[in-house]
């Protein structure tokens, strides 16, 4: 597809347990992001990847987040012992480089139960 | 800490009128604003930017005004269409942070007959 793939576009799972979240950015596209929307928020910063430079982690809640990207391509955001204050969208985007317009995914909802 | 403020939650404008969307900000290192819309169950895609040099930016119906002095920008929409109705978000950048977008809470426009 053209756009900014997210996998599962749902996700349920119990307080305590880990999940993974997939994000395919657009083909071409050196930048990828991830932000988070909790209810009745704005969009939150979570991590930025450029290229093979280090990535700017800042955003990031606390040590049970991490974010990898493979091959400068796919990237998958790891929520270790989750908890139920991690209950919101999860947005993944990409642009072609740092400044241009972010296109954004569909997103992952997690609920934490 | 808010730095991106949308006071109105939502907003009702008729077919045809002029829709205006605010947004306030609080940092002076902000120089570069946009906005996105959302549907329901998409990301959030880009609609305009304006960076802080300009004070205007027209693309067809969408135009954005910025106010650096008193740290405001709008989005007005004219005509008003009822695929217009969704939600707009406010995010700006600083100069050397790019990477990082600062959203507002977003305004529900919805656009009636």
């Amino acid at each position: 597809g053209a756009g900014v793939s997210q996998s599962p576009s749902n996700k349920v799972t119990e307080k305590g347990k880990d999940v993974e979240l997939r994000c395919d950015p657009i083909s071409g596209h050196t930048a990828l992001y991830w932000y988070r929307q909790s209810l009745g928020q704005g969009l939150e910063f979570l991590i930025y990847f450029q290229g093979n430079s280090a990535p700017d982690k800042s955003g990031l809640p606390s040590d049970r987040f991490s974010a990898e990207r493979t091959g400068g391509s796919v990237s998958t955001l790891t929520i270790q012992r989750t908890q139920q204050e991690d209950s919101a969208v999860y947005l993944c985007a990409s642009s072609l480089a740092l400044g241009s317009p972010l296109h954004f995914g569909n997103g992952t909802r997690l609920t934490v139960t | 800490d808010q730095q991106v403020k949308q006071n109105s939650p939502s907003l009702s404008v008729q077919e045809g009128r002029i829709s205006i969307l605010n947004c306030d900000y609080t940092n002076s290192m902000f120089d570069y604003f946009l906005w996105y819309k959302k549907y329901p169950a998409e990301g959030p895609t880009f609609l305009i930017s304006i960076s802080s040099i300009k004070d205007k930016n027209e693309d067809g119906r969408f135009t954005v005004f910025l106010n650096k002095s008193a740290k405001h920008l709008s989005l007005h929409i004219v005509p008003s269409q009822p695929g217009d109705s969704a939600v707009y978000f406010c995010a700006a950048s600083a100069l050397g942070t790019a990477s990082k977008l600062t959203f507002g809470t977003g305004t529900r426009l919805q656009v009636t007959l």
